[in-house]
C-alpha cells in the first residue's frame, strides 16, 4: 500500500497571504490528522478529521482551518499568514477502529510533512 | 489536559551499547495509549512503539522495549544494540482511549538521539 503523502512538499509564501496543503490517507483509512511542527512549540495538534467531519481541534486561530473529502483526502487552509507560521506540518492517517469494545485504537502513520516558509 | 514531559534534550550512546529515554506524562485518564515515534533527518514519523495502559506488560519490539510505570506516570524507551541508523529525534506521545480524545496525540518536546560509531 502507498503512504501517507503530502503536496506540495516545499512552500515559500509571504505574510498575508494564504496557503492550502493537500494530505492523501492510505487507502482504506478515514481519519485524518493534522499537526504543526515548529523548534519552538514543538508538535502541536491542529485538528482531525473522520468521515468529513472535524472530530477534534487543537488551539489554533480560526485562520487554520481544515476540511475532508469523501474520498478520505483532506486539506488545511491558513489564511492571511503570520512569520510564525513558518513550520513543517504533517498528517497522519488511521484505519477505522477494528470491531471490537474498545476505541481509538488504531495506529496513526504519518507523512513526510510540507514545509512552509512565510517570508 | 495532557502533558507529556521529556526531560533529556539529548542523549548520546556508543553503537552496540544499549540506552534509555525518559518520559513522564500528566492525566487524570485511566485509559489511553502511549506511543514512542522516531524522526530521522528525513523529518518522517515512524512509528517504533506503542504501549496501552490497560496491559501491564511492557510492549517490546525487537531491539526496542518500554517500562511502563502507570502509577509513576513514566513510559521509558530503552533501546538495546544501538545501531547507526537510530539516530534521530525520539518523540514520545499520549492518545486518550477514549472516542471524544479521538486521534488527537500530545507529544513530548523530543530527545536528540546520537549514535557514536
Amino acid at each position: 500500500k502507498a503512504g501517507v503523502t503530502q503536496t506540495p512538499r516545499y512552500l515559500i509564501k509571504t505574510r498575508g497571504q494564504q496557503v492550502t496543503l493537500s494530505c492523501s490517507p492510505i487507502s482504506g483509512h478515514r481519519s485524518v490528522s493534522w499537526y504543526q511542527q515548529t523548534p519552538g512549540q514543538g508538535l502541536q495538534f491542529l485538528f482531525e478529521y473522520f468521515s468529513e467531519t472535524q472530530r477534534n481541534k487543537g488551539n489554533f486561530p480560526g485562520r487554520f482551518s481544515g476540511r475532508q473529502f469523501s474520498n478520505s483526502r483532506s486539506e488545511m487552509n491558513v489564511s492571511t499568514l503570520e512569520l510564525g507560521d513558518s513550520a513543517l506540518y504533517l498528517c497522519a492517517s488511521s484505519p477505522p477502529d477494528r470491531d471490537s469494545p474498545r476505541v481509538n485504537q488504531e495506529t496513526q502513520y504519518f507523512g513526510p510533512g510540507t514545509r512552509l516558509l512565510v517570508l | 489536559a495532557q502533558t507529556v514531559t521529556q526531560s533529556q534534550p539529548e542523549m548520546s550512546v556508543q553503537e552496540a551499547e544499549t540506552v534509555t529515554l525518559s518520559c513522564t506524562y500528566d492525566t487524570s485518564e485511566s485509559d489511553y495509549y502511549l506511543f514512542w515515534y522516531k524522526q530521522p533527518p528525513s523529518r518522517q514519523m515512524i512509528l517504533v512503539i506503542r504501549q496501552e495502559a490497560y496491559k501491564q506488560q511492557n510492549a517490546t519490539e525487537n531491539r526496542f522495549s518500554v517500562n511502563f510505570q502507570k502509577a509513576a506516570k513514566s513510559f521509558s524507551l530503552k533501546i538495546s544494540d544501538s545501531q547507526l541508523g537510530d539516530a534521530a529525534m525520539y518523540f514520545c506521545a499520549y492518545r486518550s482511549a477514549y472516542i471524544m480524545g479521538a486521534q488527537k496525540l500530545v507529544f513530548g518536546q523530543g530527545t536528540r538521539l546520537t549514535i557514536n560509531p
